[in-house]
């Protein structure tokens, strides 16, 4: 079992430049979920999709962010323009919604700085 | 609103202390519990789990049982180790599909 596989593990850019995070799911698993972590806000839901499909993104912080699911296994989130604020650790996690009591499964994440 | 509330922490304790994390929920029904533990640098990992009322749910020495009457699901450990310090999350799942709701996560150090 491979895991959540998130690229890259670490990124650093400037702002105003595109940043585009890739995650590829447990094989099977049909739900994604993208996550937020920081020091003050701890670890926030940007967005979620039960197979391939975007349930909710309310979580998503504004117009700058995007995502996408193509396919079962592989999911970007887009941050076009980034900014310094932007800076964060990002989760990808998947699971299983055929199971109600399927666990999240995480990725390593990607630390993301934004100068 | 966030409804999985964990004790604030962060929390120091010397090496085979006892330790007691804190985590009530709120929910209708009966939804599922877990603890899951972050190592620096790494992502959150499943550390142990309970679906129901009553189940206790253990790994690696840790327990927690789910108490419907208090509507809570604390995590105990009888002896921790400096290998155990990370940040512990509670979290339930939605009872109407799979959404996580998370608590704020708690540090732990355990020093020798």
């Amino acid at each position: 079992d491979a895991g959540v596989i998130q690229s890259p593990r670490h990124e650093v850019t400037e702002m105003g430049q595109e940043v585009t995070l890739r995650c590829k799911p447990i094989s099977g698993h049909n739900s994604l979920f993208w996550y937020r972590q920081t020091m003050m806000r701890g670890l926030e839901l940007l967005i979620y999709f039960n197979n391939n499909v975007p349930i909710d993104d309310s979580g998503m912080p504004e117009d700058r962010f995007s995502a996408k699911m193509p396919n079962a296994s592989f999911s970007t989130l887009k941050i076009q323009p980034s900014e310094p604020r932007d800076s964060a650790v990002y989760f990808c996690a998947s699971s299983s919604s055929k199971s109600y009591n399927s666990p999240l499964h995480f990725g390593n994440g990607t630390r993301l700085t934004v100068t | 609103g966030n409804s999985v509330t964990q004790m604030e922490g962060p929390v120091t304790l010397s090496e085979e202390a006892f330790l007691t994390i804190n985590c009530t929920y709120t929910a209708t029904g009966y939804p599922s519990l877990f603890w899951y533990v972050q190592y620096p640098g790494e992502g959150l990992q499943l550390l142990l789990k309970a679906t129901k009322a009553d189940d206790k749910g253990s790994n690696k020495g840790f327990e927690a049982t789910y108490r419907k009457e208090t509507t809570s699901f604390h995590l105990e450990k009888g002896s921790v180790q400096v290998s155990d310090s990370a940040v512990y999350f509670c979290a339930r799942v939605k009872t109407t599909g799979n959404q996580f709701y998370f608590g704020t996560g708690t540090s732990l150090t355990v020093i020798p």
